[in-house]
């Protein structure tokens, strides 16, 4: 049973455009929320991480914003390249816990 | 440089072998970790390990086997019980336990059944 639900699955956007990726979580104890990007062929990599005391984080072209009340959290890809066309997980996890739990990923194609 | 090395990059399995797969890191974490990945299911955990000679079943332990003996080594063996093995293997490593724990991967290992 996933503990993290992604969607959507893939899109497609045009170079320029904003991706919008969303996740959806139960466990209210999760308290840290990270994204990862990852190639073809090649492992993740962390992207961008957000904890639940703030409601918005900005680095560069990418921006997570967290509902802690809907207990939901996104990725914005704000001017898309196509060098961001990569599959995109985001995660969650308890600070006492070593264990990260996966959404399915997101496979983003950007066309220039 | 520092990092993680796992390999070989792609092996292939006989039906009823077991294969081992590899996995160093010299970050000089305490904590590593193998996961598998499969199409549309996203990650899921195998075995991680916080310290030397420990380590403990994931969400999806049955027909895999570890062993810690060294920090920079986390060897995961697929044994003949593992029915559908066909998949791309991740190693891990973290610093050790506290929130906003960074998990590092290594490039990943393709396994195919032939």
């Amino acid at each position: 049973q996933q503990q993290v639900k992604q969607s959507p699955q893939s899109l497609i956007v045009q170079k320029g455009g904003i991706s919008i990726i969303n996740c959806a979580y139960e466990n209210t104890a999760f308290d840290y929320f990270p994204w990862y990007q990852q190639f073809p062929g090649k492992g993740p990599a962390l992207l961008i991480a957000i904890r639940p005391d703030v409601s918005e984080k900005k680095e560069g072209r990418f921006t997570i914003s967290f509902n802690k009340s809907a207990k939901q959290f996104s990725l914005h890809i704000m001017d898309s390249q196509p060098g961001d066309s990569a599959t995109y997980f985001c995660a969650a996890s308890i600070g006492s816990d070593y264990k990260l739990s996966f959404g399915a990923g997101t496979t983003v194609t950007v066309r220039a | 440089d520092g990092g993680i090395t796992q390999s070989p990059k792609y092996l292939f399995r006989k039906e009823g072998q077991n294969v081992t797969l590899s996995c160093e890191q010299n970050l000089n974490h305490d904590a590593m970790y193998w996961y598998r990945q499969d199409p549309g299911q996203g990650l899921r955990l195998i075995y991680y390990s916080q310290i030397v000679n420990d380590f403990q079943k994931g969400d999806i332990a049955e027909g895999y086997s570890v062993s810690r003996e060294k920090k920079e080594s986390f060897p995961l063996t697929v044994t003949s019980a593992q029915k559908n093995p066909t998949a791309f293997y991740l190693c891990a490593s973290s610093i050790g336990q506290f929130s906003g724990n960074t998990i590092y991967f290594g490039e990943g290992s393709w396994l195919t059944v032939v």
